[in-house]
């Protein structure tokens, strides 16, 4: 079983959508996890760390569900400018940084 | 501002060359990553360090090397590059309060023919 899974996607919504993803991992020790945004020939960036109790920034929601071991994210109102490839993360354990990558879930944004 | 930079940005080489990505980092960040991207595979991890003279083998390592001279660069060589080497590579570093945010380089495109 992979470390980190995703859907790959592609998603393609209308602008002002709302659009979840979710990521599965295997490792129940895995300690913190992130959502990371990588733009189209660019490098990734991180988007938000998830919580156990959830988190929001601005129109993007992120949730943990350690007995199920998936993380989701929420894109609420979509703007053409989100339309990337989000990219599931997870430090497996106390590894000082050692981050496990999912291949990531594409979405396009259209008018 | 600190940042971090990779050399070159593109690279045609000739199989059984031996080519060195240079990346540079000014964060003053004791960890350094790199990872190579390709199609179907995402991000998988090459080599890393978390301090100078400190290097580590990651899920991919077989073909490349590192060394950690100072805090500031961690230039990854390989040896006797080969076609499968062909990707994206991205250096990454974080700090050691934070080292779950790992800051990316803006990536080398490799081409090994």
């Amino acid at each position: 079983r992979k470390e980190v899974e995703q859907d790959p996607g592609p998603f393609n919504v209308p602008e002002g959508a709302t659009v979840a993803f979710n990521c599965t991992y295997s490792n129940s020790a895995s300690q913190s996890f992130f959502w990371y945004r990588q733009d189209c020939r660019k490098e990734p960036k991180l988007l938000m760390s998830v919580y156990s109790s959830g988190n929001e920034d601005g129109r993007f929601t992120a949730q943990l569900n350690r007995a199920s071991q998936y993380i989701s994210l929420l894109i609420r109102d979509s703007k053409l400018s989100d339309s990337a490839t989000y990219l599931c993360v997870v430090n497996p354990e106390e590894s000082q940084g050692n981050l496990i990558f999912g291949k990531g879930t594409k979405l396009s944004v259209k008018p | 501002d600190a940042e971090i930079t990779q050399s070159p940005r593109h690279k045609i080489t000739e199989t059984g060359r031996q080519v060195t990505l240079a990346c540079h980092q000014t964060w003053n960040h004791n960890n350094m990553f790199w990872y190579r991207q390709d199609l179907g595979h995402g991000l998988r991890l090459i080599h890393y360090s978390y301090g100078v003279q400190d290097t580590n083998k990651g899920e991919v390592s077989d073909g490349y090397s590192v060394s950690r001279s100072n805090t500031e660069d961690l230039p990854l060589t390989l040896e006797s590059a080969a076609s499968s080497q062909t990707s994206v590579y991205f250096c990454a570093s974080s700090d050691q309060v934070a080292q779950e945010t790992q800051y990316f380089g803006p990536g080398t495109r490799l081409l090994v023919l």
